[in-house]
């Protein structure tokens, strides 16, 4: 099974900062990367799918980038609303999986 | 707008079987691959089963092969995930996901709200 691993696990930031979440493939998965934001007692929600492109209706602050094994999540300028865990999820293969999540907290 | 609906979810005791139910609207079922994921504190996000929209196939995680059957009904509306031989470590929310057209190379989008489901004595 492809292994998804983010980097870092919990990632402290202020307000108008610029934060970069990591994400590592253990095999490559060419484009078929999603990241998802998900916030306490809600469901993940899709920010990018293909792994560059913008889900309809989240901000242009938001930037997915890579391929193959090295992807990144990139949100500028960090707004209240950011701060949440990120998820990066493979769907190359059937296995789907999951990165372990990236917490965004409020320094 | 697309909804899913997840119920179902409740106690159970280990060794005994459960059946999750999604009702979906707002799109065209029958075109769309449908997925089960669940997540807990200790397994974080992880993907269950999949169903295909006309074969229809299904694919699950090794986890759960054998023990869990995804399926659906076209003229209804619904998913289902049919649950046997239950073990504590499949306590967990589970969210009725929808896919693409195919079950690979698409993502998921929307998530239900989740059903809860919880194994013990």
């Amino acid at each position: 099974d492809i292994q998804m691993t983010q980097s870092p696990s919990t990632l402290s930031a202020s307000v108008g900062d610029r934060v970069t979440i990591t994400c590592r493939a253990s095999e490559s998965i060419n484009i078929w990367l999603a990241w998802y934001q998900q916030k306490p007692g809600k469901a993940p929600k899709l920010l990018i799918y293909r792994a560059s492109n913008l889900e309809g209706g989240v901000p242009s602050r938001f930037r997915g980038v890579g391929s193959g094994t090295e992807f990144t999540l990139t949100i500028s300028g960090l707004q209240p609303d950011d701060f949440a865990t990120y998820y990066c999820q493979q769907y190359n293969s059937y296995s789907y999986s999951f990165g372990q999540g990236t917490k965004l907290e409020l320094k | 707008e697309v909804q899913l609906v997840e119920s179902g979810g409740g106690l159970v005791q280990p060794g005994k079987s459960l059946r999750l139910s999604c009702s979906a609207s707002g799109f065209n079922f029958e075109d769309f691959a449908l997925h089960w994921v669940r997540q807990s504190p200790g397994r974080g996000l992880e993907w269950v089963a999949g169903i295909d929209a006309t074969s229809p196939t299904a694919v699950y995680a090794d986890s759960v092969k054998g023990r869990f059957t995804i399926s659906r009904d076209n003229a209804k509306n619904f998913l289902f995930l049919q649950m046997s031989d239950l073990r504590s470590e499949d306590t967990a929310l589970y969210y009725c996901v929808k896919g693409g057209f195919q079950l690979l190379f698409h993502w998921f989008d929307p998530w239900g709200q989740g059903t809860p489901v919880t194994v013990s004595s």
